[in-house]
């Protein structure tokens, strides 16, 4: 089966600087992608970014980049240039690329930007 | 632009009252799921219906029933409410079952006194 950790239950940082969020998996399959989506106070799941297991180059979205390291299966989040607006939840997620593509989610963060 | 839209918000029921939470999506997605959210967790699937006619148990089934009523509606029924189904539900959408990821509705917070 797997699972998804994520170890931080809470983090803070200030606007405009730069912050990590990890994100660590267990499965013995090859095939899978990885995503992170954000949940603001108003309850939304937003997807902020996914990677596909198959690719070396680790995924970017403006402000949003991640370190996908597959032997170590971990997937951190980068947020550079962290604004008010980031202050949400955050969830790993992964999903299996057979069977039911279910998301199988971590128990997220919570990340507070301080102005 | 509504993308997948949940109704009611929130709720409070009895224990043993029934429910039924509405789900519809307006983006020609052909599967669509149901998941809980509890406090300290990540979200767990209940449902999931893969195309129209569809629908097969998740991780935590027990106590639910979905009903896909067409391609654009999937309704989650509480027949017995209980405490233990105290919970934030979100109702998701995706083009297919496949790695596209799925678009989330706000969420149903359902008390259970």
């Amino acid at each position: 089966a797997q699972t998804v950790t994520q170890s931080q239950p809470e983090m803070s940082v200030q606007e405009a600087e730069t912050v990590t969020l990890s994100c660590t998996y267990d499965t013995s399959e090859n095939n899978y992608y990885l995503f992170w989506y954000k949940q603001p106070p108003s309850r939304q799941m937003i997807l902020v970014i996914r990677q596909e297991a198959y690719k070396q180059q680790n995924a970017t979205e403006n402000r949003f980049s991640v370190n996908f390291q597959k032997a170590a299966k971990s997937f951190s989040l980068k947020i550079s240039d962290s604004q008010l607006g980031d202050t949400a939840m955050y969830f790993c997620a992964f999903m299996l690329l057979r069977g039911t593509y279910k998301y199988i989610f971590g128990t997220g963060t919570r990340l507070k930007v301080l102005a | 632009n509504a993308g997948v839209t949940q109704t009611p918000k929130f709720q409070v029921l009895k224990t043993g009252q029934s429910m039924t939470l509405q789900c519809a999506q307006d983006m020609n997605h052909n599967s669509m799921y149901w998941y809980r959210q509890d406090p300290g967790m990540g979200l767990r699937l209940i449902y999931y219906s893969a195309s129209e006619g569809t629908t097969d148990k998740g991780e935590v089934p027990n106590g639910y029933n979905v009903s896909r009523l067409n391609k654009r509606e999937f309704s989650l029924r509480l027949e017995s409410a209980a405490p233990s189904q105290t919970s934030v539900y979100f109702c998701a959408s995706s083009r297919q079952l496949s790695n596209q990821p799925q678009h989330f509705g706000d969420g149903t917070r359902l008390s259970i006194l």
